[in-house]
């Protein structure tokens, strides 16, 4: 299976700031990859397919980027409705696996 | 618009088996494929299966071969997952998620606890 690494597993940042979240594969992905926001006891809910796509209805502050085994979720202008735990998710092995979380607080 | 209904909190005894449904609303349900997803504290987020609803075709993640079953209800529009042999290890909140056109999980239902004791 396809390992999938997040960083930062805990992150503590302040209304307004830029926060960017990380995702490395154990292999290259080619662009596979989805961000999830997961908030307490809810589901998690999609916000980025094919690595930087928009799924529609997310607010434009959030983005995705990368290519091959990298990957990134950057926030900006964080907002109080953005705390909540992130995940990344590769779909271009039939066994899709997650990355580990990164739960965002607020400072 | 698109909702997917799971049934509620289980409490089961170790050994036993339990059967998880997903009733989806708002598109045609043999369209999309549906997924199954275990999350725990421990483990996070795992993929266990996923079902073609038109066909009744499956592809299970190896892991949960033989602990997991996958079916469907067209007439209900209703995907169905049964644990088997269960063990405290499988105590979890489960969550049905349909497949869009590009392999991504674009809907999840609400999740469904199941908690293994005795």
């Amino acid at each position: 299976d396809i390992r999938m690494t997040q960083s930062p597993a805990s992150l503590s940042a302040s209304l307004g700031e830029t926060v960017n979240i990380e995702c490395l594969a154990s292999e290259d992905i080619y662009s596979d990859l989805a961000w999830y926001q997961q908030k307490p006891g809810k589901s998690p809910q999609l916000l980025i397919y094919n690595a930087n796509s928009l799924q529609n209805g997310v607010p434009s502050r959030f983005s995705g980027s990368g290519s091959g085994t990298q990957y990134s979720l950057k926030i900006n202008s964080l907002q109080s409705e953005d705390v909540a735990t992130y995940f990344c998710q590769q779909y271009n092995n039939y066994v899709n696996t997650f990355g580990g979380g990164t739960k965002l607080e607020l400072k | 618009q698109v909702q997917l209904q799971q049934s509620g909190a289980e409490l089961v005894k170790p050994g036993t088996s339990v059967k998880l449904s997903c009733k989806a609303s708002g598109y045609t349900f043999t369209s999309n494929h549906m997924n199954w997803i275990k999350q725990t504290t421990g483990q996070g987020l795992e993929w266990i299966g996923i079902i073609n609803p038109g066909s009744g075709g499956t592809t299970y993640n190896v892991k949960f071969k033989g602990k997991a079953t996958l079916t469907v209800d067209k007439s209900s529009s209703t995907a169905f997952m049964q644990l088997s042999s269960l063990t405290p290890e499988d105590s979890a909140v489960y969550y049905c998620a349909r497949r869009d056109g590009g392999y991504v999980m674009d809907a999840w239902g609400q999740g469904a606890s199941v908690t293994v004791s005795s």
